[in-house]
């Protein structure tokens, strides 16, 4: 099976850097992603890491250790909009073709002034 | 806009009813996904459809079944509903069964909100 932990709440401050943190369990690994949801609405793609490293997109950066099962996501230059949460997401590729993205239970993020 | 279509965007029933959900993936995306979310569940993975055939299946009930028609769209029936079916469910889609290398991102509907009374 597969098992995925991430942090359920943090509070940040606009203008700071947030990290957070996602590990993860799970046979036949092809692929960490994060998502953004904001309450109601649907989740959105963030970025993907597949293998070891850091990387980088515009405010938000994914790092992945596989050795480790763990990756985070940065933000950097919070903004109010940036409250949401947070979806750690692990992909598998299944015996006959299939893939199962499994998610996190999610990190809400409060950006506060 | 994703680019994923799902209806109805809410929907509102009584126990024992059935109902149908539909989905229409992006122009060129092959792969088809559902997801239940309820509020103290998370996202959970259902099923998915590649071009018409069932490739993964996930926590999904007997009660409920899907397919994947031959224009693409999807649909997800629920049937002999309990309460416990309340939530968010989403479609999504993505261009390909992926086992070659690639993001192949997942591209989520706006989401269908049932509500068993």
């Amino acid at each position: 099976g597969q098992n995925i932990d991430q942090p359920t709440e943090m509070t940040a401050t606009e203008g700071a850097i947030v990290q957070i943190n996602c590990t993860y369990q799970t046979s036949g690994f092809n692929g960490l992603f994060w998502y953004q949801q904001h309450a109601g609405e649907a989740p959105t793609f963030l970025s993907y890491n597949v293998l070891d490293g850091l990387e980088e997109k515009g405010r938000f950066s994914s790092f992945l250790s596989r050795s480790k099962g763990y990756s985070y996501l940065l933000l950097k230059e919070l903004q109010m909009k940036d409250s949401a949460s947070y979806l750690c997401a692990v992909r598998r590729i299944l015996t006959g073709g299939g893939n199962k993205l499994t998610f996190g239970t999610g990190t809400q993020l409060k950006v506060e002034l | 806009d994703s680019g994923v279509t799902q209806t109805p965007k809410h929907l509102i029933t009584a126990t024992g009813q059935r109902v149908t959900l539909r989905c229409s993936p992006r122009s060129g995306d092959l792969s088809v996904y559902w997801y239940q979310q309820s509020l103290d569940q998370g996202l959970q993975f259902l099923i998915q459809y590649y071009n018409g055939e069932e490739r993964a299946k996930g926590n999904i009930l007997e009660r409920f079944s899907a397919q994947q028609f031959p224009d693409l769209h999807s649909e997800l029936n629920l049937s002999s509903l309990e309460l416990g079916d309340s939530a968010l469910y989403f479609c999504a889609s993505s261009p390909e069964n992926t086992m070659t290398a690639g993001a192949n991102v997942l591209t989520f509907g706006a989401g269908s909100r049932l509500t068993v009374l």
